[in-house]
């Protein structure tokens, strides 16, 4: 059974600082996806980024990137010059199948509060 | 750009009562998903379907019922209501292999 853990329930910055955001997973899958979205206080979910077991390249997109450590079970979301608009509930979830990428077993999420 | 819709967004239901929660997608997705959010938690899989006429249970799908019409449609039924469905719930769509799930706005069903 596949399971994600946010140990980080909440976060914070300053305006401008890079923030880093952990999750680890549990799956015995050998290609499997992690995804990271961002919730805004409307309850909207957004799409951050994603990365793929099989890519040893850490994924990169605007200011956000992820860094993989495959063999621990780890991801980090990584947001760079943090900004205010970037404060709201931040998901990491696990996709197993590369078939039904919308399968996605959630972490509880880490609230993160950027300061002016 | 992807589009996946809800209704009602906002719905109080009694006890035992039936309820149905509606989702409409542009996207032409084969995948469509209902989840649920605790206040708190993430996500949790309910019900999936990999195209009209399919529905297959996710991983929490006891007192939910599901229902694909359509490749647009799909919708989550609650035969009869409790309060322990109390909760927000999204709707998403997605195809094989895409990079990005498209999630609904959520509706907010609570049961009294």
């Amino acid at each position: 059974a596949q399971r994600v853990t946010q140990v980080q329930p909440t976060g914070s910055s300053q305006w401008g600082e890079e923030v880093t955001l952990d999750c680890s997973y549990e799956t015995s899958e050998y290609f499997y996806r992690i995804f990271w979205y961002r919730q805004l206080f409307s309850g909207e979910m957004v799409f951050l980024i994603y990365q793929p077991s099989f890519d040893t390249q850490n994924q990169r997109s605007g200011r956000y990137s992820v860094v993989f450590q495959k063999s621990f079970k780890s991801i980090s979301l990584v947001i760079s010059a943090s900004q205010p608009e970037d404060s709201g509930t931040y998901f990491c979830a696990l996709s197993e199948l590369i078939t039904n990428t919308g399968k996605l077993t959630f972490g509880d999420g880490t609230v993160l509060t950027v300061k002016p | 750009e992807a589009a996946v819709t809800q209704s009602p967004r906002n719905k109080v239901a009694v006890t035992g009562g039936k309820v149905t929660l509606s989702c409409n997608q542009t996207n032409n997705h084969n995948n469509m998903y209902w989840y649920r959010q605790d206040t708190g938690h993430g996500l949790r899989l309910i019900h999936y379907s990999y195209g009209a006429g399919s529905t297959e249970k996710g991983d929490i799908p006891d007192g939910y019922k599901a229902s694909r019409p359509s490749q647009e449609n799909f919708s989550l039924i609650l035969e009869l209501a409790t309060p322990s469905q109390t909760s927000v719930y999204f709707c998403a769509s997605g195809d094989a292999g895409d990079k990005e799930v498209f999630f609904g706005k959520g509706t907010r069903l609570t049961v009294v």
